[in-house]
């Protein structure tokens, strides 16, 4: 049973591209979570998505990102206009919605030059 | 806001016991204290979680003291892979709409 795959690892990005990091959950997990880790500091929650519904997107910015979980595929965080103060590592984490244990992805870290 | 307090760092001499203290004085009683840890740069490793009862699986022990307004997290034989920064949270399970909250977690080194 794979755990959580996110992609891409690494991605490089020039001021004002678009960045699209994919997550794909744990086979039968229909909960995903989206962090965001700047460097050097703590994770810090973004957005909280079931299939085809944001539960809870209070930590999302106001402006440029959003997120999606379609019925089908991945769940996508878009990034768009990047500014350097995006350059982080993004971790996406699904579950199950019963035991609220959270299973981790190795992350998609962001780099705008 | 994060629930729960726990110390910025802590040191521990490899194979001996690492015991993280957690405050969480304004728990609710539906609330139960999950432990994570983050080695470099890696993804948040699930450790272990309770509601009243002491709990112990393959990686650690949890303690939860018997008003609930504090935990400890012991690792029996720490190694030097143990190394990490370890997140003390409080949760409550079941609910919709609930994500897990990380604060700035405590520093665990291990040596040799």
């Amino acid at each position: 049973n794979a755990g959580v795959m996110q992609n891409p690892r690494h991605l490089v990005r020039r001021r004002g591209q678009e960045a699209r990091l994919r997550c794909s959950p744990m086979k039968g997990h229909s909960h995903v979570y989206w962090y965001r880790q700047l460097p050097e500091e703590g994770l810090k929650f973004m957005v909280y998505l079931q299939k085809e519904n944001i539960i809870d997107e209070s930590g999302m910015p106001k402006e440029r990102f959003s997120a999606e979980f379609p019925k089908e595929g991945p769940s996508i965080l878009r990034i768009q206009q990047v500014v350097r103060g995006d350059s982080a590592a993004y971790f996406c984490a699904s579950s199950d919605g019963n035991t609220g244990e959270l299973f981790f992805g190795e992350g998609s870290r962001l780099t705008v030059l | 806001d994060a629930k729960t307090t726990q110390p910025p760092s802590m040191d521990c001499a490899e194979g001996r016991a690492a015991n993280l203290p957690c405050n969480h004085s304004t728990i609710s009683g539906n609330e139960y204290v999950y432990w994570y840890r983050q080695i470099h740069s890696q993804g948040p490793q699930y450790i272990i979680h309770g509601l009243k009862n002491n709990e112990t699986n393959e990686m650690a022990s949890l303690i939860i003291t018997e008003d609930r307004k504090s935990s400890t997290l012991i690792l029996p034989h720490a190694t030097l892979r143990d190394t990490a920064v370890y997140y003390c949270i409080v949760r409550v399970v079941n609910q919709a709409g609930t994500a897990l909250i990380f604060g700035k977690g405590t520093t665990l080194s291990v040596s040799s």
